[in-house]
């Protein structure tokens, strides 16, 4: 069975440019989270989607947006991309809204310079 | 606010030496505490939910149990291969679908 999928798996941007990472949960699954996490630290939640629906949001600023699409795949956008945007950006499946047990991709190393 | 705090930040042991790795969060509103193990450059792998105070889960060498107020994960006779950070999560009943993350244990067990 296909766990969640990232991609890309690894990404250089410049300061300023736009990124857009993709994800797809497993199979049945109807919720996709998103997380970011920095070097030495825990991931921090940025977004969470179920039934292609915004159910909550962390503090992250208005740069960073997502969505849901009807076969439950997601993307997490960034516009205008700081060094500090510099991270591992981890995507989470979970069967339903609430959280049982929630399964993370292999994440997106994103480099800004 | 609801918090996850992990310790040891980092934690060094000869392979067969037991330890115990703690996640104590804040006390209102837990519905449940997830461990994750994750290996360097890569997405947490799941280990272990637990519910309730009193629940113990285990998996080869590791026991995971939860307090009222804490859960600590217990390696028994641990091998090089199980070098690796060690995550605990909690899921609380006003933050949604939200897991909030301690900041991590990292294990290095040496042969």
């Amino acid at each position: 069975d296909a766990g969640v999928t990232q991609s890309p798996t690894h990404l250089i941007k410049t300061r300023g440019q736009h990124v857009t990472l993709r994800c797809s949960p497993i199979s049945g699954h109807k919720s996709v989270s998103w997380y970011q996490q920095v070097l030495g630290q825990g991931p921090q939640f940025i977004f969470q989607y179920y039934e292609k629906e915004e159910r909550g949001r962390g503090n992250f600023p208005d740069r960073f947006s997502a969505r849901q699409f009807p076969n439950y795949s997601s993307e997490l956008n960034v516009n205008a991309l700081l060094l500090g945007d510099s991270a591992l950006y981890l995507c989470a499946s979970t069967i339903g809204g609430l959280n049982t047990e929630a399964f993370f991709g292999q994440g997106t190393r994103l480099t800004v310079v | 606010e609801d918090q996850v705090t992990q310790s040891p930040e980092a934690l060094r042991l000869q392979e067969g030496e037991s330890s115990s790795l703690n996640c104590s969060y804040t006390v209102s509103g837990l519905r449940g505490l997830f461990w994750y193990r994750q290996d360097p450059g890569k997405g947490p792998e799941f280990l272990f939910t637990l519910y309730s105070a009193g629940e113990e889960k285990e998996k080869e060498r590791l026991k995971a149990t939860l307090t009222k107020k804490e859960s600590f994960l217990h390696i028994t006779a641990p091998k090089p291969e199980d070098s690796a950070t060690y995550l605990c999560a909690g899921f609380f009943y006003n933050q949604g679908g939200k897991l909030i993350f301690g900041q991590g244990t990292e294990l290095s067990v040496k042969p």
